[in-house]
């Protein structure tokens, strides 16, 4: 079965630029969430989709945004970019398990904003 | 709301030394256990998981015991390896209220020398 893959893997933007990153999950994955990791803030979440709904949101600004579609596939977009969004974002896809979600990560897309 | 605290980093240990990285959590349901490890450049692969109290996870030599009566669940490794160098992450995920989202602790450095 093939990963969660991320697109594109590294960007650099411009302060003021907006940005959309890509992740498809596994096939037959439903859920996918986001996440920001830093060095100084470690790994953040930013929300959850599920069946193209978004289930969960975490605190991170509106100029934050996301998108799943019909096949699974989720788009995040972060609009006015500012220096402090320059980070490692990451996308898993769930499967339920016990109590909880397993989750399965991409590699990430390295985001610099200069 | 739910958190997890990991032992603070990093850790060197020299080749087929024993490994613990402490973990506690608070969580308001019964959340599902994960460690996930990450490599450079990578992004977080699962470990090892325990879906309920006492499950003991295991993989590649690694184990764990989720013990919620002192709301643990730390990771030991009676061997490591040089290629065990990598960033260790506990995390909770909890259906009950926060279904895909998991929350990790701030990461434990491990760097093993030959």
């Amino acid at each position: 079965k093939a990963g969660v893959t991320q697109t594109p893997r590294y960007l650099i933007k411009t302060r003021g630029q907006q940005v959309t990153l890509s992740c498809s999950p596994i096939s037959g994955h439903r859920s996918v969430s986001w996440y920001q990791q830093t060095p100084g803030q470690g790994l953040q979440f930013l929300f959850e989709y599920f069946s193209e709904t978004q289930r969960n949101k975490g605190n991170f600004p509106g100029r934050f945004s996301g998108r799943q579609f019909s096949n699974s596939r989720s788009e995040m977009n972060v609009s006015t970019l500012e220096l402090g969004d320059s980070a490692l974002y990451l996308c898993a896809s769930s499967l339920p398990s016990g109590g909880g979600y397993e989750q399965y990560f991409g590699p990430g897309t390295r985001l610099t904003v200069t | 709301g739910d958190s997890v605290t990991q032992m603070e980093g990093p850790v060197t240990l020299s080749e087929e030394a024993f490994l613990t990285i402490n973990c506690t959590y608070t969580a308001t349901g019964y959340p599902s256990l994960f460690w996930y490890v990450q490599y450079p450049g990578e992004g977080l692969q699962l470990l090892l998981k325990a879906t309920k109290a006492d499950d003991k996870g295991s993989n590649k030599g690694f184990e764990a015991t989720y013990r919620k009566e002192t709301t643990s669940f730390h990771l030991e490794k009676g061997s490591v390896q040089v290629s065990d160098s990598a960033v260790y992450f506990c995390a909770l995920s909890d259906s009950n209220t926060n279904a895909g989202k998991s929350t990790f602790g701030d990461g434990t450095t491990l760097t093993v020398k030959p």
